[in-house]
């Protein structure tokens, strides 16, 4: 089955730890996306990527950075600089059209928590 | 103004009753509209496109007044299981790309 898996499903950040969060889709859709969502709060776009070796930020991207080497795979790397990086962290793929919006699919998420 | 904004709730319904949903966005250019379902804590899954002239799903009917700027999601003969949170989604006509805002969410619990 086609479908976003993202890994691992809980994770612990120890103070000044980089972590990175896995993304990987088998959709070969174009876009990805990293969304963090806050208890109670809208999800809110961190990086998004077009285009494989393309990527560029959201509205939330410090402390935060990614790659796309692969059209399959969208790491998420929350850095030390993130000082609240406790949150609910959604991954999501689309058939980019260029700006007309296309459903985004999400992953399961992964939960970060601070030690 | 925010650019999504939805009521959040909640909504206690009792089961087999009708409810309704609004949504307002900002930005008249918006051209894609779409409402998402949460369970809690869970990823959100697409409940259903929004198209012009509105469109239905078994329970659930969607509409779109492009003219007020808002969008609807109506579900009859609500079940336990409708019990999640609604978001209601739109394009950011001003990105290149196919950036999308979500709304905060409304909360719906069907009881018993």
């Amino acid at each position: 089955d086609g479908g976003i898996t993202q890994s691992p499903k809980y994770l612990f950040r120890k103070e000044g730890q980089n972590v990175t969060l896995s993304c990987e889709q088998n959709l070969n859709h174009d876009a990805m996306y990293w969304y963090r969502q806050d208890p109670g709060q809208g999800l809110r776009l961190i990086y998004y990527s077009q285009i494989v070796n393309d990527f560029q930020k959201g509205d939330i991207a410090e402390g935060y950075s990614v790659s796309r080497e692969k059209k399959e795979s969208f790491p998420l790397t929350v850095t030390s600089a993130q000082k609240n990086p406790t949150a609910f962290y959604l991954c999501a793929s689309s058939m980019d059209q260029g700006g007309v919006g296309r459903p985004q699919h999400f992953g399961d998420g992964t939960r970060l928590s601070i030690l | 103004r925010k650019e999504v904004e939805q009521d959040p709730g909640p909504f206690n319904v009792p089961e087999g009753a009708t409810v309704a949903f609004n949504c307002t966005y900002s930005n008249s250019a918006s051209q894609s509209f779409f409402w998402y379902r949460q369970d809690c804590r869970k990823e959100p899954k697409l409940l259903m496109s929004v198209y012009s002239s509105g469109n239905e799903d078994g329970r659930f009917t969607a509409q779109l007044n492009r003219a007020s700027q808002y969008i609807s999601l109506l579900i009859r003969d609500s079940k336990l299981s409708d019990s999640a949170t609604y978001l209601c989604v739109v394009n950011d006509p001003k990105t290149s790309y196919d950036k999308v805002i979500f709304g905060p969410g409304t909360s719906l619990s069907v009881i018993p």
